[in-house]
C-alpha cells in the first residue's frame, strides 16, 4: 500500500526566506505527486503535479518542486514567502490504475514578520 | 465557473440522526470522492465513485453511506452509526484519465 509522509507538522518561516516542505512517499510504481495548499476552513486548492518527464516542476503561487526516485522525495520549495502563503500544505500520491490518491497529514507553515 | 458545490458550509445535528451533505459538481468529471478531515490527520477517503451508479468504499465508510444517480452529484448521508461524526467533510472530483483532484469548500459538521 501507498503512504505519504510529511516530517513536519508546523513549521515557521520569516517573510521573504526560502522555504522547502518535505515529502516522502512510499509506492511500488512510478507515482504521480501533488501538492495542495488549505487555507483555514476552506477546501484544498493544487499547487502543482508531477506525471512524468523534468523532475523540477513549477506550480503556482511561485511554488516549484523537485521529484527525487532515488530519496522517494518530492519536497516543496519556494524562494521567497509571503505572509499569505500561510497554510496548510498537503502532499499526496497516486498510481496508474488507482482511482484514489493517498495523502499525507499536512505541514501547517506560519509566516512570521 | 466551473467547480464543485457543497451545501451547507455549516450543519448541526443532534446526536442519533442521519444527515444529509451535499456535492455537485459541473466539471463533467466522471470521478468523485468524499474525505473526512480531522485535525491532525489530513484527509481520509470515505467513499468513492469513478461512474454512476457505482462506488466503492474507502478508508473509514463505517457509519456513512452514499449515491451516484447522476454524474453531477454524490451527496454523503452521515447515520447515527458513526460514532464520531463531528469533522470537516470534503467533497471533490476527477475527470477522464485525471488523477488530480480538485475540491469543493467543505462542509464542517458537527453533532451533539
Amino acid at each position: 500500500a501507498q503512504s505519504v509522509t510529511q516530517p513536519d507538522i508546523h513549521i515557521t518561516v520569516s517573510e521573504g526566506a526560502s522555504l522547502e516542505l518535505r515529502c516522502n512517499y512510499s509506492y511500488g510504481a512510478t507515482p504521480y505527486l501533488f501538492w495542495y495548499v488549505q487555507s483555514p476552513g476552506q477546501g484544498l486548492q493544487l499547487l502543482l503535479k508531477y506525471f512524468s518527464g523534468d523532475t523540477l516542476v513549477q506550480g503556482i503561487k511561485g511554488f516549484e518542486a523537485e521529484f527525487k526516485r532515488s530519496q522517494s522525495s518530492f519536497n516543496l520549495r519556494k524562494p521567497s514567502v509571503h505572509w499569505s502563503d500561510a497554510a496548510e500544505y498537503f502532499c499526496a500520491v497516486g498510481a496508474l490504475g488507482y482511482s484514489t490518491l493517498t495523502f499525507g497529514k499536512g505541514t501547517m507553515l506560519l509566516v512570521s514578520p | 465557473d466551473g467547480g464543485i458545490t457543497q451545501s451547507p458550509k455549516y450543519l448541526f445535528r443532534k446526536e442519533g440522526q442521519n444527515v444529509t451533505l451535499s456535492c455537485e459538481q459541473n466539471l463533467n468529471h466522471d470521478a468523485m470522492y468524499w474525505y473526512r478531515q480531522d485535525p491532525g490527520q489530513g484527509l481520509r477517503l470515505i467513499y468513492y465513485s469513478q461512474i454512476v451508479n457505482d462506488f466503492q468504499k474507502g478508508d473509514i465508510a463505517e457509519g456513512y453511506s452514499v449515491s451516484r444517480e447522476k454524474k453531477e452529484s454524490f451527496p454523503l448521508t452521515v447515520t447515527s452509526a458513526q460514532k464520531n461524526p463531528t469533522a470537516f467533510y470534503l467533497c471533490a472530483s476527477s475527470g477522464d484519465r485525471s488523477y488530480e483532484q480538485y475540491f469543493g469548500p467543505g462542509t464542517r459538521l458537527t453533532v451533539t
